[in-house]
Order: structure tokens, then sequence, then C-alpha cells
């Protein structure tokens, strides 16, 4: 199992631009979520997924979106980044049973606003 | 919304040494974890605890749930250089599967050889 993977490792975008960051798992888990982590900040949820199709806002969401095809992808979209999205992003999974606590977290995507 | 306070913010300790740190909450919560976060990685959960009073080990990792269900404490003994990292605590606060984990903002330990 390759776990949890996220592309890229590293972006650097200029204000106003979208992209959107990759997540997927192998596992077969039914709930993704993605964070942000902001220096002494800790984890802070962004949008979260209990299964394919459906998804929900977490506690910063504005200024992003995902969708949920399919149980191995939840991509996060940034519309039209702003250096205020500067930050480290994680991708996370658990099983159902396992509600969002015992979660698996991807390596993170750098991203850099300027 | 609930807040999880982790303090200091950094450790530093010998090599060899025991350490612990706190988590503490000002609402209750029914579920404690303890991540670690090695330097460009993602968190790894190293405890998770469900019941209060509950202690649980892990190798040298002791993470204890408060009887208060308002705090919880992770013990590191003997600790040697591959320790070093940013350990969170996160909580969840209800009992429905739906529900979501608030995180600390981390304690940064530096193991000195």
């Amino acid at each position: 199992n390759a776990g949890v993977t996220q592309t890229p490792k590293f972006q650097v975008l200029k204000t106003g631009q979208s992209m959107t960051l990759q997540c997927a798992q192998d596992m077969n888990h039914e709930y993704m979520s993605w964070y942000r982590q902001d220096p002494g900040m800790g984890l802070r949820l962004i949008h979260y997924s209990v299964g394919a199709g459906i998804t929900d806002q977490g506690e910063v969401p504005n200024g992003y979106n995902v969708s949920r095809s399919t149980t191995e992808d939840f991509p996060l979209r940034l519309l039209s980044a702003a250096p205020s999205q500067t930050s480290v992003y994680f991708c996370a999974s658990s099983y159902r049973d396992r509600g969002f606590y015992e979660q698996y977290f991807g390596p993170g995507t750098r991203l850099t606003v300027t | 919304g609930q807040q999880l306070n982790q303090s200091p913010q950094s450790m530093f300790i010998q090599e060899g040494e025991d350490v612990s740190m706190n988590c503490t909450s000002s609402s209750i919560f029914n579920t404690w974890l303890w991540y670690k976060q090695d330097p460009g990685e993602g968190p790894v959960l190293l405890i998770a605890l469900y019941k209060a009073g509950e202690l649980t080990s892990n190798g040298r990792l002791t993470a204890q749930f408060g009887i208060t269900r308002k705090d919880s404490f992770l013990n590191i003994s003997a600790s040697i250089p591959s320790d070093v990292g940013i350990y969170f605590c996160a909580g969840r606060y209800h009992t429905g599967a739906n529900s979501k984990l608030t995180f600390g903002k981390g304690i940064t330990l530096s193991v000195r050889p």
C-alpha cells in the first residue's frame, strides 16, 4: 500500500492563479480530509468528505473547493490564490468506523503564493 | 469552539531524559489522540485514548486520558535523538462518527545528544 499520496510536494503560485492539489489513498478509506498547517497554528480543517459524492466544510473553507467523485481521490482546488493561502497542506484519510480520529496523513504539499 | 492548549511551544531535553507533555481544554473531550510530526512529513498517530482515566503505552510512550476529560498527557521515557519532532494533541468533542478533530498547536521537542 502506498497509503496517502499528495502531489505536488512543492508549488509556487502567483496571486490570482488557480491550481489543484491532488490527494489519493489506496486503503479504501471512506473518510478523507484536507488540513492546512501554519506556524504556531496547529492543523486546521478546510474540507472533509464522508464518502464518494459527499463533502462538507471544515473550519477554514473560504477560497477552497473540493469534490469526491471516487473513494480514492479527494482533490483540493484553490480558485484564486492569495498570499494568505501560503501554507503546508495535508490530506488525511480514515475508516468509517474510526470516524475522523485515527487518521493517516499524507506527506504534505508546501504552497507559496507570491 | 473547542480549543486545546499545549505549552510550552518548545522543549529541549538531553538524550536519555524523560519528558512529559500536557494538553488541556476548557471543554470536555470524548477522545484524545497524540500525533508526532517529523520535519517535512505528515503527522503520524502515536496513541489514541477513548475512556476517561485510560492509560495506554506504546513502547517508550505512555499517554493518559484525564479523569475530568479536559486534559491528557504524553510521557516519553529515555529519549533518543529520533524523538525530535512536533507533538500534537488532538481531541474529539462529539461522540458521533462524523465529529471532527480539534488539534493543539503542537510542542516542538529537541533532544541534545
